[in-house]
């Protein structure tokens, strides 16, 4: 069975803090690896992710693949306020998208 | 402006009562997903379309139905047969070209029961 695990489930951090989310996956037909940002209701896309160790990078926040290992990890440097919500992973198997649990980030001013 | 729309927003269901969950796009994107929401859970899928009047179960369907007449519309019944249904529900569509494709997503409906 496909299935996606993040950790740590939730994180609580201090602004200018730098965190790292984990997304570990095993689905038999791999296609792509998205994150996501989910601070009220709708989830807002930040990254795919397709090729292992092709860093993808905007403003503060990055992501990296590593195919082998089938693990993923999202960078946030200089957190800020702002950037407290749920960062979701999923991963397209090429028939649907499979959600982890989703990683429950706050930051305190 | 292109998007997704889902309605309506909160919704509450008594016992025994079916209730439906509209989700609408504009995007002409071919494929759309229902996807609940517990907490602490994350997301998990119900039912996905990739054309119209074909549709394929998710990892959750008891006690869930849904139809695809039109491309532009993907409607969520939730039947008495789903006994814990309070939940937030988000519906997604996506294009279906063949290559990888990010999910657009609904602001979601959140289901109470009475």
């Amino acid at each position: 069975e496909d299935k996606v695990v993040q950790s740590p489930l939730s994180l609580v951090v201090h602004e200018g803090d730098t965190v790292t989310l984990n997304c570990s996956y095993e689905v038999t037909n791999f296609r792509s690896l998205l994150w996501y940002k989910q601070e009220k209701k709708a989830p807002t896309f930040l990254f795919m992710l397709t090729s292992s160790g092709i860093e993808k990078k905007s403003g503060r926040l990055s992501s990296i693949l590593d195919k082998k290992e089938l693990f993923s990890i999202l960078n946030i440097t200089a957190t800020q306020t702002g950037d407290s919500a749920v960062y979701l992973c999923a991963v397209d198997n090429n028939n649907d998208m499979r959600f982890g649990a989703g990683t429950r980030l706050t930051v305190k001013p | 402006d292109g998007g997704i729309t889902q309605s309506p927003k909160y919704l509450f269901r008594k016992e025994g009562q079916n209730v439906t969950l509209s989700c609408e796009q504009n995007l002409n994107h071919d494929a759309m997903y229902w996807y609940r929401q517990d907490p602490g859970q994350g997301l998990r899928l119900i039912y996905y379309s990739q054309i119209v009047n074909d549709f394929q179960k998710g990892d959750i369907a008891e006690g869930y139905s849904v139809s695809r007449e039109k491309k532009e519309s993907f409607p969520l019944t939730v039947t008495s047969a789903q006994k814990n249904p309070t939940a937030f529900y988000l519906c997604a569509s996506s294009k279906w070209t063949g290559e990888n494709e990010k999910l657009f997503f609904g602001s979601g409906t959140q289901l109470s029961v009475l």
